[in-house]
C-alpha cells in the first residue's frame, strides 16, 4: 500500500516569496491534515480537510496561508508571502477518519527555509 | 482543550535496556486516545502505540507498552530491550474520541540509545 506522499523534499526560498507544497493521501483516506513542524517542536495542526470540506483551520494564518482539496484528493497548501518565522518542516497526514482509533499516517514533509 | 506535556528534552539509554518515555496530559473531554509516535531523521512520523481513555489495559505493541494512568493524566511510553534503531524523537499525543478530530502533539523527547 503506497503511503502519503508530498513534495518537493526540500525548498528554499527568500522572505516575501510564495511556495506551494503537495500532497497526495493513502487512497480511500477521507481526512486530510498539514502540519507544521517548527525545529526542536512538536507538529501543530495548520488545517483538517473532511474529503473537499475544511474541519479546522483555527491555527492556519489566513492572511499568508491557503489551502484546497480538489475532488477530496490531493491537497496544496500555499505560503504568500513567506516570513522568516514559516522555516519549518510542513507534514501531511491522512487518516480513514471512521475508525475508532483513527490513527494518522504521515508523510516525510516538506522542509522550508525562508531566508 | 487539550495539552500534552512530555518534560524530558533527552533520554539516554544503553542497548538493551528498559526505557521510559514521560507524558502528561490535561483534558476535559470525557473520552480520548492517547497516542505515541516515532520520528527518526528521516522526518516521517511513525505510529507506534495507541491507548483508549476507556480501554481496561495497558497497550501493548511488541517491545513498546503504555503506563496509563487515568488519574494521574500519565500515558508513559516503555520501551524494552532498546535497539540502536529505536535513536529517534517521540511524541505523545491525543485527541477525542471519534471520528475526525486531529491529534494534539506535546513537545517530544529525544531518545539516544548507546552501545
Amino acid at each position: 500500500e503506497a503511503g502519503v506522499a508530498q513534495s518537493p523534499r526540500y525548498k528554499i526560498i527568500e522572505k516575501r516569496q510564495s511556495v506551494a507544497f503537495w500532497c497526495n493521501p493513502i487512497s480511500g483516506h477521507a481526512t486530510l491534515y498539514w502540519y507544521q513542524q517548527i525545529l526542536g517542536q512538536g507538529p501543530k495542526l495548520l488545517i483538517q480537510f473532511q474529503n473537499n470540506g475544511v474541519v479546522d483551520d483555527s491555527q492556519l494564518p489566513k492572511d499568508r496561508f491557503s489551502a484546497e482539496r480538489l475532488k477530496g484528493v490531493d491537497s496544496t497548501l500555499k505560503i504568500q508571502p513567506a516570513k522568516l518565522e514559516d522555516s519549518a518542516v510542513y507534514l501531511c497526514a491522512s487518516s480513514l477518519g471512521q475508525t475508532k482509533v483513527g490513527k494518522l499516517f504521515f508523510g516525510s514533509g516538506t522542509q522550508l527555509s525562508v531566508l | 482543550a487539550q495539552k500534552i506535556t512530555q518534560t524530558q528534552p533527552g533520554m539516554f539509554v544503553q542497548e538493551k535496556e528498559a526505557v521510559t518515555l514521560d507524558c502528561t496530559y490535561d483534558t476535559s473531554d470525557p473520552s480520548y486516545g492517547l497516542f505515541w509516535y516515532k520520528q527518526p531523521s528521516s522526518g516521517e512520523m511513525i505510529f507506534l502505540i495507541y491507548q483508549g481513555s476507556y480501554d481496561q489495559q495497558n497497550a501493548t505493541e511488541g517491545r513498546y507498552s503504555l503506563n496509563f494512568q487515568k488519574a494521574r493524566k500519565s500515558a508513559n511510553l516503555v520501551i524494552s530491550a532498546s535497539q540502536l534503531g529505536d535513536s529517534a524523537m517521540y511524541f505523545c499525543a491525543m485527541r477525542p474520541q471519534g471520528a475526525g478530530y486531529a491529534l494534539n502533539f506535546g513537545k517530544g523527547t529525544s531518545l539516544l540509545v548507546t552501545p
